[in-house]
Formats: structure tokens, C-alpha cells, sequence
């Protein structure tokens, strides 16, 4: 499959807890999004990425959240102390310049 | 904020075309209006753009009036698997894909 990939696609976590997420892009794509999605809202943008740059971040993106794409290939989203109010879908996205942002199936975050 | 409006819901029956609403009244000259549709637990998936054309693809056709103040999205023989929550997103870079800034979207159910 060279779609994109989104790792775990579950997670549980207790309140205070780190989490990290991981996104592999389809392979040529040089830009990469991260988006997060609460019940019955459309996503919303968090942070993309051209190749290793991090070029835009949502205020969204509490001092609590880090992303990384360390050689411009996948990218990792962590959360450090978790809240209840970071339980959500987080979604990965990725394009080629020019066209449509293909998303991967997205990862679950619940936070007890 | 999003800059479109679309209903909260639609109905259609299977066979039948589906004509899916947006406003997008404060549409800038460079910006292309985007559909996209999300299934139950999946990521988005994109479906077709256009700046002021009419468009046509495997899955849609998409028409933009002439003033690019709205535009309809057609799913010509809805089938129940297009039952989804349709997201119509005006975007600046157009051939450069900037980030994408979702509403709340329609949710469209097709029956039998």
C-alpha cells in the first residue's frame, strides 16, 4: 500500500502521560500536515511541514505538542502531560507540490 | 473560520444524482474551491477542485457560478457508499496546496 500510514491507529493514555504518534507520507510527497478532529467537527489544522522545515504552526499547538520530521521523510506528533481535552482524532496528511492532500486513516487519542 | 457555508444535511436516494451546496461568498480571485469527504472513522479523501471552470472527474463534477460566489458538487448515480460527510474548502495556493481549513461540512445520507 503507498498510501498514508498512521501509527498506532488506537491510543489510550492516562491524564500527565506522554503520547507520540507517528506518520509516514506517500514517498514523494515533500509536504506534510497534522490535523486533529473532535466528534462532529471538521479537522483542524495543526502544523505542516516542507520536506525537514516546520513552516506553519496553528495556535492550536499548545506548548504541549511537538512535531518533528527529522530527515524530511516521516514525522512524529507528541503530546507530553496529557489532558482530557487532547482526546481526539489526529490526522496526517501529505502532498507533492501542487494538487490534493492525501490523509492517512488517522489515530485515536483518548485520554482518561 | 471557514469561509463556506453548506447545509448541515442532505438526503438522496440511491440511483439518484446528489447535488451538494456551497456558499463561498468572500472568495478570493486566487483562491480554488476544494471538496473533500470523509466516511465514518476514515481520513479525508479528496474528490475534486476547481478555480472558476466546471470540473469533472471519475467521481463528481463540480459547477462554479460565474461570480465564484458558490458552487455544487454532483455525485451523478449516488450509490450508498458515498454516504459521508462532504467538506467544500476554499483554498489560496491552489496548485500549491497551503493548509486546508474545514467547517462542520454535510452530512449526506444515501438510502436505498
Amino acid at each position: 500500500d503507498t498510501g498514508v500510514s498512521q501509527n498506532p491507529r488506537h491510543k489510550i493514555t492516562k491524564r500527565g502521560q506522554n503520547v507520540t504518534f507517528r506518520c509516514d507520507p506517500i514517498s514523494e510527497h515533500n509536504r506534510l500536515y497534522w490535523y486533529r478532529q473532535t466528534l462532529g467537527q471538521g479537522p483542524e489544522f495543526l502544523t505542516y511541514f516542507q520536506n525537514e522545515a516546520q513552516l506553519e504552526k496553528s495556535r492550536l499547538l499548545s506548548d504541549r505538542f511537538s512535531a518533528e520530521r527529522p530527515k524530511g521523510s516521516f514525522s512524529t506528533l507528541e503530546i507530553q502531560r496529557t489532558e482530557q481535552g487532547d482526546s481526539a482524532m489526529y490526522l496526517c496528511a501529505s502532498t507533492q507540490r501542487g494538487g490534493e492532500q492525501f490523509f492517512g486513516p488517522g489515530t485515536r487519542l483518548t485520554v482518561l | 473560520d471557514a469561509k463556506t457555508t453548506q447545509p448541515p444535511s442532505m438526503d438522496c436516494a440511491e440511483g439518484r444524482a446528489a447535488n451538494l451546496p456551497c456558499n463561498h461568498s468572500t472568495i478570493s480571485g486566487n483562491e480554488y474551491v476544494y471538496w473533500y469527504r470523509q466516511i465514518h472513522s476514515q481520513g479525508p479523501q479528496y474528490i475534486i477542485h476547481g478555480l472558476k471552470n466546471n470540473e469533472t472527474n471519475e467521481m463528481a463534477s463540480l459547477i462554479i457560478t460565474e461570480d465564484r460566489k458558490s458552487s455544487t458538487l454532483i455525485l451523478p448515480h449516488a450509490t450508498l457508499r458515498d454516504t459521508a460527510v462532504y467538506y467544500c474548502i476554499v483554498s489560496a495556493s491552489g496548485y500549491n496546496t497551503d493548509k486546508l481549513i474545514f467547517g462542520t461540512g454535510t452530512r449526506l445520507q444515501v438510502f436505498p
